[in-house]
């Protein structure tokens, strides 16, 4: 079993849709969890950033934590085809010597 | 946010050949950096974590001989590929710490094609 898991899509949406991407783990010495966003052939961009359970909001970006269910999210609202990418969750664990451990990746596409 | 580069965002070779790839950390210090390398539709596999001054940790399964990392100072470190070989065609993608609690941010990555 994979320690991060994550649906690798493909995911379609028509433009202007709330977008739900989601991760869950096996290990819960994770303790920050980070969303990146990339696109084709380009290195991954730092989305969000959280560290344990809660909610984090950046524009048209939540992040969401839930420890007790080993169980991330990232919401976009009123999704834009400029979204369309491929979305991973990564994780980190305390003196983990900051190795992230990344899901497979969501791809996903807005439509017009 | 931090920029990283990376130099060249593509490279052909031949098999048999070196190839090095240079990552920079072009407005802050990183005295970590990460390698990775990516297949097609495939997540990031973590190759080695370079340290500034000191030898690279390399993940298991990684041929620290065939893949030989240098982190000569606080704003480069360099992956060479030694006797490439086809199946080392990859997409591969540096990272560096930036900041506490450290964040990691992504250079664009290289793409390797070995024919």
């Amino acid at each position: 079993q994979k320690e991060v898991e994550q649906d690798p899509g493909p995911l379609s949406v028509p433009e202007g849709a709330i977008v739900s991407l989601n991760c869950t783990y096996s290990n819960s010495a994770f303790q920050y969890f980070m969303w990146y966003r990339q696109y084709s052939r380009k290195g991954p961009e730092l989305l969000m950033y959280t560290y344990s359970s809660g909610n984090k909001e950046d524009g048209r970006f939540t992040a969401q934590v839930d420890k007790s269910s080993k169980y991330i999210s990232l919401f976009i609202r009123d999704s834009q085809p400029s979204d369309s990418a491929t979305y991973l969750c990564a994780m980190r664990k305390t003196g983990g010597g900051n190795k992230l451990t990344f899901g497979t990746g969501t791809q996903l596409k807005v439509e017009l | 946010g931090a920029v990283v580069s990376q130099h060249p965002s593509r490279v052909i070779c031949k098999s048999g050949t070196s190839v090095k790839i240079e990552c920079r950390s072009l407005d802050f210090q990183a005295t970590t950096m990460f390698w990775y390398r990516q297949f097609p539709k495939q997540s990031l596999m973590l190759m080695a974590t370079s340290n500034e001054g000191s030898k690279a940790t390399y993940e298991q399964g990684v041929e620290k001989d065939k893949f030989l990392i240098n982190h000569a100072s606080l704003t480069l470190s360099t992956l060479t590929v030694t006797s490439a070989h086809p199946e080392d065609s990859s997409f591969y993608i540096c990272s560096a710490l930036e900041g506490a609690p450290s964040e990691q941010y992504f250079g664009p990555g290289t793409r390797l094609t070995v024919t």
